[in-house]
């Protein structure tokens, strides 16, 4: 069985830092892209960034670019965003999200979430 | 960016036949997923490449069209398709969701 579990979120003040796991399980993480998608309270779904399962090729939303940095390590089935400079903008439940194939651009599955709340 | 525009709401009866639109504002050719979100969950997939179900949705469920106009169809809807549907497109970088439509059942 598939799974993915999120961890690392919590309250952050503006302009710091925070980063946020994505234990995969019941798949071979090597083969897969795996991305970042999140959703602000009550809104809707907005993708964050993706990785390829060799960590090649790397894409950004304009909205994070230069502050989020996508990484993996496929020793440890485990996919990381380091987030900087975070705004207020950035609060959103963070879900990991697994490609169908490589590179295909779409989710077929998710983790449940981790919340990450910034405020003063 | 690629913006996909959906009805904000739906509300239908049990039974009956419900068609979700998801309209690109540039072609994504065949490109587009649909997902549904119950409330306090994660999203699911259920439809890939605008016609393929998903394994183990039902296929009540079922998606069309291509370039800039897609529909999500459930035939028939039952009380536990309550939820928020959202497209997704894949061809133009970056990848970008529908606002979602959230289904009421009556």
């Amino acid at each position: 069985e598939v799974q993915l579990v999120e961890s690392g979120g919590g309250l952050v003040q503006p302009g710091r830092s925070l980063k946020l796991s994505c234990l995969a399980s019941g798949f071979t993480f090597s083969n897969y892209g795996m991305n970042w998608i999140r959703q602000a309270p009550g809104k809707g779904l907005e993708w964050v960034a993706s990785i390829s399962s060799s960590s090649s090729y790397i894409y950004y939303a304009d909205t994070v670019k230069g502050r989020f940095t996508i990484s993996r390590d496929n020793a440890k089935n485990t996919l990381y965003l380091q987030m900087t400079s975070l705004r207020s903008e950035d609060t959103a439940l963070y879900y990991c999200a697994r490609e169908y194939y490589s590179g295909d651009g779409w989710f077929a599955y998710w983790g449940q979430g981790t919340l990450v709340t910034v405020s003063s | 960016d690629t913006v996909l525009t959906q009805s904000p709401a739906l509300a239908v009866s049990p039974g009956e036949r419900v068609t979700i639109s998801c309209r690109a504002s540039e072609s994504v050719s065949t490109l587009m997923h649909w997902y549904q979100q119950k409330p306090g969950q994660q999203p699911t997939l259920l439809i890939y490449l605008a016609s393929n179900l998903e394994s183990g949705v039902p296929a009540r469920f079922s998606g069309s069209g291509s370039g800039t106009d897609f529909t999500l169809t459930i035939d028939p809807v039952e009380a536990d398709d309550t939820a928020t549907y959202y497209c997704q497109q894949s061809w133009n970088d970056p990848f970008t969701f529908g606002s979602g439509t959230k289904l009421e059942i009556k």
